[in-house]
């Protein structure tokens, strides 16, 4: 059974690039939900999609986008980085998002921003 | 604003020892509350709790959630060193944020031998 596959696992960008990020949810869940970690944080809710459409958003900035494709797979999109986007961005899966059934990350991936 | 804070923030303690992490939150529509452990990047799911003073147990680790003092511990008892772990709780939101979590700092847990 799959778990929860994020790619790629580490990534280097310069600020003011773009980075697209992938996940892949947990084989029966049709949420995903983004969040970001900083160093020796918690991590902080970016969004939330189910059926494609985008269901609720944390305090981020309108830089951080994302998609839900028909596969329930999603990216998350950050443009003009900054600095501060250096981070652990984690991928959680679940069924059902108004019942938040089976709550599972993936491993994350490590962007830093030069 | 909803916040969980989480304490300790840090921790050392040696192999047999047992440890008590301290969750609170102060949330507007609380739905449960999550631990997770967390040793190098995924999160993995430890404990969902819903409903005050049933404890929930798992080997050597217990947690139990009080919603009248808002706060949550997780134990662990006859700590080993690959307990050592990034410790997290989470609030689960109901209501017009439903299912959106709310995660405390964490309580980094380093067992010795």
């Amino acid at each position: 059974d799959a778990g929860v596959t994020q790619s790629p696992t580490h990534l280097i960008k310069t600020r003011g690039q773009q980075v697209t990020l992938r996940c892949s949810p947990k084989s029966g869940h049709d949420t995903v939900s983004w969040y970001q970690q900083a160093l020796g944080q918690g991590p902080q809710f970016i969004f939330q999609y189910y059926e494609e459409e985008e269901r609720q958003r944390g305090n981020f900035p309108d830089r951080f986008s994302g998609h839900q494709f028909p596969n329930y797979s999603s990216e998350l999109n950050v443009n003009a980085l900054l600095l501060g986007d250096s981070a652990l961005y984690l991928c959680a899966s679940s069924l059902n998002w108004w019942r938040g059934i089976g709550y599972t990350f993936g491993s994350g991936t490590r962007l830093t921003v030069v | 604003e909803d916040k969980v804070v989480q304490s300790p923030l840090s921790l050392v303690v040696h192999e047999g020892d047992t440890v008590t992490l301290n969750c609170s939150y102060e949330v507007t529509n609380f739905r449960s509350l999550l631990w997770y452990k967390q040793e190098k990047k995924a999160p993995t799911f430890l404990f969902m709790l819903t409903s005050s003073g049933i404890e929930k147990k798992s080997g050597r680790l217990s947690s139990i959630l009080d919603k009248k003092e808002l706060f949550s511990i997780l134990n662990i008892t006859a700590t080993q060193t690959g307990d050592s772990a990034v410790y997290l709780c989470a609030v689960v939101l109901g209501g017009g944020a439903t299912n959106k979590l709310i995660f405390g700092t964490g309580t980094l847990l380093a067992v010795q031998p």
